[in-house]
């Protein structure tokens, strides 16, 4: 079995870097995918391959890997970004493995 | 639009069973890998299941591994999860996902709640 770490809170104040790390081996192989999820809603992908950004995600929100550790940032970070950030990645693209989450407080 | 919408969750016995549904429209569902994602109450995300565009590879988390079976029906655009010996860890939204052709999740359904309790 293989894992991902994050930090459990990280809080920014409106406007200012929020950076949210994912540690685990398999990141070294594998692509990374962050997920941000609101209360009582489901998951939505912000940001896959490490640092691609799907289609109608606001520009401040980006990736970046190095080694076994992948960073989503959010530049300028707004009130609506307030959530719960999930990295997830897979061993040979089919066994998935999310990390534990990282709940995001701005204010 | 993709749309997936899950059903079937609702209130069981321990050791009993139960079977999620997920219908899928808004895009060539014969054509994507399939998952199931849960999280239990207050948790974070785990993935469950994967099977793939005709239905021959099939994938589970270790802990569901014998009890959970994933299954699709590509004629009625819907993906399935036959839950048996059901524990009260197993207590969770199920979220149905589709996953592109890079193996991302980027379509989720709304869910479906699962209660095991006596």
């Amino acid at each position: 079995s293989y894992e991902l770490t994050q930090p459990s809170s990280v809080s920014v104040s409106p406007g200012q870097t929020a950076r949210i790390t994912c540690s685990g081996d398999v990141l070294a192989k594998k692509y990374a995918r962050w997920f941000q999820q609101k209360p009582g809603q489901a998951p939505v992908l912000v940001i896959y391959k490490d640092s691609e950004r799907p289609s109608g995600i606001p520009e401040r929100f980006s990736g970046s890997s190095s080694g076994t550790t992948v960073t989503l940032t959010i530049s300028g970070a707004q009130v609506e970004d307030e959530a719960d950030y999930y990295c997830y990645s897979a061993a040979d693209n089919i066994l998935g493995v999310f990390g534990g989450g990282t709940k995001l407080t701005v204010l | 639009e993709v749309q997936l919408v899950e059903s079937g969750g609702g209130l069981v016995q321990p050791g009993g069973s139960l079977r999620l549904s997920c219908a899928a429209s808004g895009f060539t569902f014969s054509s994507y890998w399939m998952s199931w994602v849960r999280q239990a109450p207050g948790k974070g995300l785990e993935w469950v299941a994967n099977i793939k565009q005709d239905g021959s590879e099939k994938y589970y988390v270790d802990s569901v591994k014998g009890r959970f079976t994933i299954s699709r029906d590509n004629a009625k655009n819907s993906l399935y999860l036959q839950m048996n010996s059901l524990r009260a860890e197993d207590t969770a939204v199920y979220y149905c996902a589709r996953m592109n052709s890079g193996y991302d999740p980027d379509y989720w359904g709304q869910g479906t709640l699962v209660t095991v309790s006596s």
